[in-house]
């Protein structure tokens, strides 16, 4: 088994701010992904990785840089917080990204923006 | 574009009875469909997934595929008060791109 790391849990932040998301995978999977929930809307795509230094935009991108350095880690950077921005970012990982595969999660970064 | 949608949005069951959900699809040519459960303050856990017109049953889960009328349902019998959640339908689409529904928020009464 393996386990996903999402830090911090909660950030809070103020209007114009850079904000770092970070996350620490250990099932040793190729893809890592960042996904946005946002209550009465679907997971939203932001950005994957499919092997380490690789990035790809997803539907969500615009606003947002991501950093996939080593295989295990693939952080998330908010280029300029919205004031009043509330949401949760959700770190996955799967094997390699064809159809069929499951996705594991960690547990969530919950955004506040003042 | 692709969409999935899932009904009920809301569902409440006694404890032992049992639980169906809805999740429509709009591209035939999906490739496999996810159930995924998620708790409140925790990231989505596959359940189950499906991939061919059918059922297929694990456990206390069964799910139902039909491609032609776009339709896919979870069914978990001898519903438990530690199945209360949100369960999420994620359907493989064109280029391995997964659409996920809104979700149903199923609470099992004690």
């Amino acid at each position: 088994g393996g386990i996903i790391t999402q830090t911090p849990k909660f950030l809070i932040g103020q209007e114009g701010q850079k904000l770092t998301l970070k996350c620490q995978q250990n099932f040793n999977h190729d893809t890592m992904y960042w996904y946005r929930q946002d209550s009465g809307k679907g997971l939203r795509l932001i950005y994957y990785s499919i092997t380490e230094n690789d990035l790809q935009k997803g539907d969500l991108s615009e606003g947002y840089d991501a950093s996939r350095e080593k295989k295990s880690s693939f952080s998330l950077t908010v280029t300029s917080a919205q004031k009043n921005e509330m949401a949760v970012f959700l770190c996955a990982s799967s094997i390699i990204r064809v159809s069929n595969e499951r996705l594991f999660f960690g547990h969530g970064t919950k955004l506040s923006v003042l | 574009q692709e969409k999935v949608q899932q009904s009920p949005e809301s569902l409440i069951v006694p404890e032992g009875a049992m639980s169906s959900l809805n999740c429509t699809f709009s591209n035939s040519a999906s490739q496999s469909i996810w159930w995924y459960q998620q708790h409140p303050g925790k990231g989505p856990e596959a359940l189950i997934s499906i991939f061919s017109n059918g059922n297929k049953k694990e456990g206390r889960l069964t799910v139902y595929l039909n491609r032609a009328s776009l339709h896919v349902s979870l069914h978990i019998r001898d519903s438990q008060p530690s199945d209360s959640a949100v369960y999420l339908c994620a359907v493989f689409g064109d280029n391995s791109k997964l659409i996920w529904g809104l979700g149903t928020s199923l609470v099992v009464n004690p």
